[in-house]
Formats: C-alpha cells, structure tokens, sequence
C-alpha cells in the first residue's frame, strides 16, 4: 500500500512548454511536503517545498501546488528547459523527522 | 563543504558475502537516513539516527540489515549474509533538525551476483 504515488512514471515535455508533475497521498496527517530532482549517477537534490498551511509556493520557474481535500500536489515548471531532464521525486513527512517518497517521474524536456 | 560522502560508489559481491557501506554527513547535521532505491519500490527509508542515535529503524527489510554511527560524523550500513535482492542504490543523507530538507550522498551501487 503506497501512501504516496507519482502515477506518472515518465512524462515528455517540448521546450518552452509547462511540465506538470503530479502526486498523490493517502494520509491526510502528512504536513510537509518536498520535492526533489535527481540526475543519473548522482544522489536527489532537494528542489522545493510547502508545508500545509499554504497551497501554492514558488522558486523561480517552479511552482508546488498543494490540493489538501483532494491530497495532491503538483510542481508546475514553467519554461522547461532541456536541463530540467531528471527523475523528480514527490516527499511526504507528517510531523516526524522522515519522509515518504514516490516513485519518481522522469521527466524528458524536447529540444 | 564537500556535501555527503559514501564509499564506495560501486560494490560487487557474492551472494552471502558481508557489505559495508560507508557515509560522512555533513559537518554540523544532528539526523542521517539511509535509504534504498529500487525500481519497484522507489527510494525507501531504511533508518534514520538523530545525535547518533538510531530513533527508527521499521524500515530495516532483514535482520541481516543493520546500520550504526559511532559519531556525529560517519555510519555504517552492514548487510550479512547479502543475497541478490538487495541490488540496488543506498544513499544517505542528512539534515540539521529533522523535518525539512535533506541532503543527499552520490549513493553505492550495490550488485549482488
């Protein structure tokens, strides 16, 4: 039973355009939520966060998007770039000192 | 800062065979979490220590897993005896309070044959 899921395994995006990654969860407690990027042969880099008292922050190109009644959330990247061409990762902690992590989304940005 | 540091970066082995696997948080972190990532189950929490000290370890797949720090600056995850399912990426990472970011190791390669 996964508490969080990244039904997405892979996603291709031309660039220039929007990459929208999505996740779910299933525990409402969850309170914190991250996301991170990793590249082949390197470990995850934390990307960007939001905790549950907001439903939206933003870092540059990228937006985190928190739907708290419908336990999902989504990192918006606005313009991809071919750079942005990674495995991201979705993270869940609830208050505890760890976090759950999907699966993973690789995501391939088109020159 | 040179970030987390593990060694070694690959490892192969037999089956049956002890594994080491080695991590250096960076300077000054209080927590460390060891995670594996596979293909079917993504990047899992094995354990985490805060001040040294293991606080939960019900990710741990096997008695044969275990994982210590001696020191705020060096742990160690042991698989023994290792078997072929255990092939896949460790990495660890730390953080300074808990909750929030962390910052994670290249990872070990683990293939065991």
């Amino acid at each position: 039973d996964q508490q969080v899921k990244q039904n997405s395994p892979s996603l291709s995006v031309q660039e220039g355009r929007i990459s929208i990654l999505n996740c779910d969860y299933t525990n409402s407690m969850f309170d914190y939520f991250l996301w991170y990027k990793k590249y082949p042969a390197e470990g995850p880099t934390f990307l960007i966060s939001i905790s549950s008292i907001k439903d939206k922050n933003e870092d540059g190109r990228f937006t985190v998007f928190l739907n708290k009644s419908a336990k999902h959330l989504s990192l918006h990247i606005v313009p991809s770039q071919p750079g942005d061409s990674a495995v991201y990762f979705c993270g869940v902690g609830a208050g505890s000192y760890q976090l759950t992590f999907g699966k993973g989304t690789k995501l391939s940005v088109i020159p | 800062d040179a970030g987390v540091i593990q060694s070694p970066r690959h490892e192969v082995t037999e089956m049956g065979q002890e594994v080491t696997l080695r991590c250096k948080p960076i300077s000054g972190h209080d927590y460390l979490f060891w995670y594996r990532q596979t293909m079917m189950r993504g990047l899992e929490l094995l354990i985490y220590f805060n001040n040294n000290v293991p606080i939960d370890d019900s990710g741990m797949p096997e008695d044969r897993f275990s994982a210590k720090m001696p020191n705020a600056s060096f742990s160690t995850l042991k698989i023994q005896p290792s078997e072929p399912r255990d092939s896949a990426v460790y990495f660890c990472a730390s953080s300074w309070g808990g909750l929030g970011e962390q910052f994670f190791g290249p990872g070990t390669r683990l293939t065991v044959l």
